[in-house]
């Protein structure tokens, strides 16, 4: 089993719809969530972190944590063409550190 | 100012050199990394330092070494380059080890 399972995707999804991407992870220690956008050929750059269960908000993006089922979701409303990137899931447990390979997200205008 | 930043941002070597990457923040963060991610995108932690101290190694070939001369920097340096090598390096820096992390733009490793 993979530390991390992501659908690799594509998503397509059209301007101005809900995104919904989700995330699975094995370790039951992991403490710190976060979600990476990466563009092509670019960096990751950091887009939410959670470290509770339940929901977070952050403008269009809202991130979802359900420990005892080891899922992780992220939430883009209102999608844009600029939100077309891969995003990538990273379960933290102290010094352990998983990252997905990441859904790829299409936002067709 | 750039918050991390990677030199060179390019890398196109032969089989067998010997190279080195080198990272800086500004950030004042306290633990930096070094991940590589591979043509299949998967971003993989080979390296963490807190503090100037080595606190991860992953399972990585000995022919790297990390060095960390202050809590600023955090270089790599690599031995007889292999094919497999061939990848983009990322370093990254955090304020704690469980915080989000900020990454360098990359070091694109081709290796001929």
């Amino acid at each position: 089993q993979k530390e991390v399972e992501q659908n690799s995707g594509p998503l397509s999804v059209p301007e101005g719809a809900i995104a919904s991407l989700n995330c699975t992870y094995s370790d039951r220690g992991s403490q710190s969530f976060f979600w990476y956008r990466q563009y092509s050929g670019k960096s990751p750059e950091l887009i939410m972190f959670i470290y509770s269960n339940g929901d977070k908000e952050d403008g269009r993006f809202t991130a979802q944590l359900n420990k005892a089922s080891q899922y992780v979701s992220l939430l883009i409303r209102d999608s844009q063409p600029s939100d077309s990137a891969t995003y990538l899931c990273a379960p933290h447990n102290f010094n352990k550190f998983y990252f997905g390979s990441g859904t790829k997200l299409n936002v067709k205008p | 100012d750039t918050a991390v930043s990677q030199t060179p941002k390019y890398l196109v070597t032969q089989m067998g050199n010997d190279k080195s990457i080198k990272c800086e923040q500004n950030l004042g963060h306290d633990t930096m990394y070094w991940y590589k991610q591979d043509s299949k995108k998967f971003l993989k932690i080979m390296f963490s330092y807190n503090n100037k101290e080595l606190i991860i190694n992953e399972t990585v070939p000995n022919r790297f070494s990390p060095k960390s001369p202050d809590k600023a920097h955090l270089n790599l340096h690599i031995n007889s380059l292999e094919l497999g090598d061939s990848a983009v390096y990322f370093c990254a820096s955090s304020q704690g080890q469980n915080q989000p992390q900020h990454f360098g733009d990359g070091t694109r490793l081709s290796i001929l």
